[in-house]
């Protein structure tokens, strides 16, 4: 069964960093393309990052390029994004998501990340 | 960035009657390749998403039949034959064709 499964959001202050965690099981993590992607509350869904199998290769949103990388340790089957000086409206649910058919199939439960003073 | 528009944003439905949901997309995102990276999700009250339908008519595993998918070009839909309860939530059409992927509003979907 493939389990994704997000931890590390938290309350942080406008300007501070954090690193979410994504443990994955289930299938060959390192045979597919990942993703986050993020939820403000109330609102709707929005790409943010995404990398290869490999982690060579990778893109991010124009929201977030220079402050959030994503990364990958395909020997833990886990995957990472690092977010600095992060912003008010960065406040959001973070889920990861394995891609197939160009498209996230699988979704983790999601992180709530809060940014304020 | 290609936007997806849905509509309605709103969709109250009797159950086991038809409900129907349109996404259309600011260019056409059928790909070089012959395919049409066109997404549908069901996202739950309280739950994460969970994808429904690939390349516009593929049903995910697990899918039941009720939920169909067609279109192509720019203009797209999704069907579900007979509503039940379950089957409320906000749904979402996402393309993934051109980068970055772009989702829609959603359309809420609830019973009457």
């Amino acid at each position: 069964e493939v389990q994704l499964v997000e931890s590390g959001g938290d309350f942080v202050q406008p300007g501070g960093s954090l690193r979410l965690s994504c443990a994955a099981s289930g299938f060959t993590f390192s045979s597919y393309w990942m993703h986050w992607v993020r939820q403000a509350p109330g609102k709707g869904l929005v790409w943010v990052s995404r990398i290869n199998g490999e982690g060579s290769s990778t893109s991010n949103a124009d929201s977030v390029r220079g402050r959030f990388t994503i990364s990958r340790d395909n020997a833990k089957s886990t995957l990472y994004l690092q977010m600095n000086s992060l912003r008010a409206e960065d406040t959001a649910v973070y889920y990861c998501a394995r891609e197939t058919h160009w498209g996230p199939d699988y979704w983790g439960q999601g992180t709530l990340v809060t940014v304020s003073s | 960035d290609v936007v997806m528009t849905q509509s309605p944003l709103s969709l109250p439905v009797t159950l086991g009657q038809p409900a129907s949901i349109s996404c259309r997309s600011s260019q056409s995102v059928a790909y070089s390749d012959g395919n049409t990276y066109l997404n549908w999700f069901q996202q739950r009250p309280g739950q994460s998403p969970r994808r429904l339908i690939y390349r516009v008519s593929n049903r995910d595993s697990g899918v039941p039949d009720r939920f169909s998918g067609s279109g192509s070009g720019t203009d797209f839909t999704l069907k579900i034959s007979r509503v039940e309860a379950e089957d409320v939530g906000v749904y979402y059409c996402m393309q993934g064709t051109h980068w970055p992927w772009t989702f829609g509003q959603g359309t809420k979907v609830e019973i009457k």
